[in-house]
């Protein structure tokens, strides 16, 4: 089991807005901001947003990022295919004295 | 532009250890620190641990603590991951990744990564 609870999976058609959600506890997504990457099957893992709403650089902006008490939420928006990927988020647990990710979420566009 | 370029795949028997390479290029070296990453067929990511490529200093979490070093040859960019007493729950691809400087747990960029199968 993860630290951090994402749904397993989540889906969308072209166009459409998605959310995946991030849920922690008090001494992890509570306390430190959270970052987000995407993994397409078979290649590293990306990062798309950190600081719990920051976007690197080259990074569309139609990715955006929040954090409320212990969740966070990616939304992608303007669904694209190339947005298929699986995404996981990740931030340090006080109380684990780690650094914990999130057990990904598989976006598939239908 | 800046790489994160790593060893080759490697198979080894329980108990061996394995020893991973990362070398870095397109930027300053001592800049940023790196972390290893891992991530088991089919499974999530787990973080390994992080070295300082200036001081040579490290940071591992407990559940790798005695049975994984990381090092670094600043003659060469080359920051390395050795692990001991694999068993087969180690099968897993290893990453190097760098580290964002300031933002904890954000890695902008990563290896390609390596993969270690340890079976007998």
């Amino acid at each position: 089991q993860s630290v951090l609870t994402q749904p397993p999976s989540a889906s969308g058609t072209p166009g459409q807005r998605v959310t995946i959600s991030c849920s922690g506890s008090s001494s992890s997504v509570g306390s430190n901001s959270v970052n987000w990457y995407q993994q397409v099957p078979g290649t590293a893992p990306k990062l798309i947003i950190y600081s719990s709403n920051q976007r690197p650089s080259g990074v569309p902006d139609r990715f955006s990022g929040s954090k409320s008490g212990t969740s966070a939420s990616l939304a992608i928006s303007g669904l694209q295919s190339e947005d298929e990927a699986d995404y996981y988020c990740a931030t340090w647990d006080d109380r684990l004295n780690d650094l914990v990710f999130g057990g990904g979420t598989k976006l598939t566009v239908l | 532009q800046v790489h994160l370029v790593q060893s080759g795949a490697e198979v080894k028997k329980p108990g061996a250890s394995v020893k991973v390479s990362c070398m870095a290029s397109g930027y300053i070296f001592t800049d940023s620190y790196f972390h290893w990453v891992r991530q088991a067929p089919g499974q999530g990511l787990q973080w390994m641990g992080w070295i300082n490529p200036h001081s040579g200093d490290t940071n591992y979490p407990e559940k790798f603590q005695g049975r994984v070093t990381m090092t670094r040859d600043t003659s060469n960019n080359t920051i390395h991951m050795e692990m001991r007493g694999l068993r087969s729950d180690d099968t897993a691809i290893y990453y190097c990744a760098r580290f964002l400087t300031g933002y904890v747990g954000a890695f902008d960029i990563w290896g390609h990564g390596t993969l270690v199968i340890v079976s007998s």
